[in-house]
């Protein structure tokens, strides 16, 4: 079985620019995670989907981060304009389901991660 | 808040040398505890998932437990193979929508 894809594995760009990642989750997962992880840091949620509908963005900076999961498969992370703090590695996590009451649905997938350096 | 807390930050262990991770949490309405591996340049990568206080999960050398309060990761004989960062993470909420929270991770060296 395929793995969470995530591309690019490395960017690296001047503050101010914008920037994208994609993710294929695992096929058949229904909930798709956009995570942030400094260094030397847990994964910080920035924006959970169920199929193609945000479930929670709570702690995603809307002023310049943005995210889409058309006909909720693949789903795209945009930065505009980056800034400095920005530089982390994103994680792109896939589980069967989000909300159900059973856990063994919610283990989360993840991918390797795009590490992103802001200059 | 949610809040999680792994400790210590970073464990260093000569091969053998059994020793203890410690997660503990502060949320409300726990719905279950979930540990995961990081090794480096990848992405974290699922270990276990504890349901409710009392229960134990095992998988090689790696023994986790949980309490109302917090969860262990016990690590027997660890090997060299076994270095990485640890991450716990808790499912909490009612309702329809329950959040998972990380906690900061911890660092594990063995030395052979």
């Amino acid at each position: 079985e395929a793995g969470v894809a995530q591309s690019p594995r490395y960017k690296i760009i001047e503050k101010r620019q914008s920037v994208a990642f994609w993710c294929n989750p695992i096929s058949g997962h229904a909930t798709l995670y956009w995570y942030q992880q400094i260094l030397g840091q847990g994964p910080k949620l920035l924006i959970q989907f169920q199929n193609n509908g945000v479930v929670d963005d709570s702690q995603l900076p809307k002023d310049r981060f943005s995210a889409e999961r058309l006909k909720g498969v693949d789903s795209t992370l945009k930065i505009q304009p980056a800034k400095l703090e920005d530089s982390a590695v994103y994680l792109c996590a896939s589980s069967l389901t989000g909300t159900g009451v059973k856990l063994a649905k919610n283990i989360q997938y993840f991918g390797a991660g795009t590490r992103l350096s802001v200059l | 808040e949610d809040q999680v807390t792994q400790s210590p930050e970073a464990l260093r262990l000569q091969e053998g040398e059994s020793s203890s991770l410690n997660c503990s949490y502060t949320v409300s309405g726990l719905r279950g505890l979930f540990w995961y591996r990081q090794d480096p340049g990848k992405g974290p990568e699922f270990l276990f998932t504890l349901y409710s206080a009392g229960e134990e999960k095992e998988k090689e050398r790696l023994k986790a437990t949980l309490t109302k309060k917090e969860s262990f990761l016990h690590i027997t004989a660890p090997k060299p193979e076994d270095s990485a960062t640890y991450l716990c993470a808790v499912q909490a909420g009612s309702g329809g929508y329950q959040k998972v929270t990380f906690g900061t991770g911890t660092k594990l060296q063995v030395i052979p």
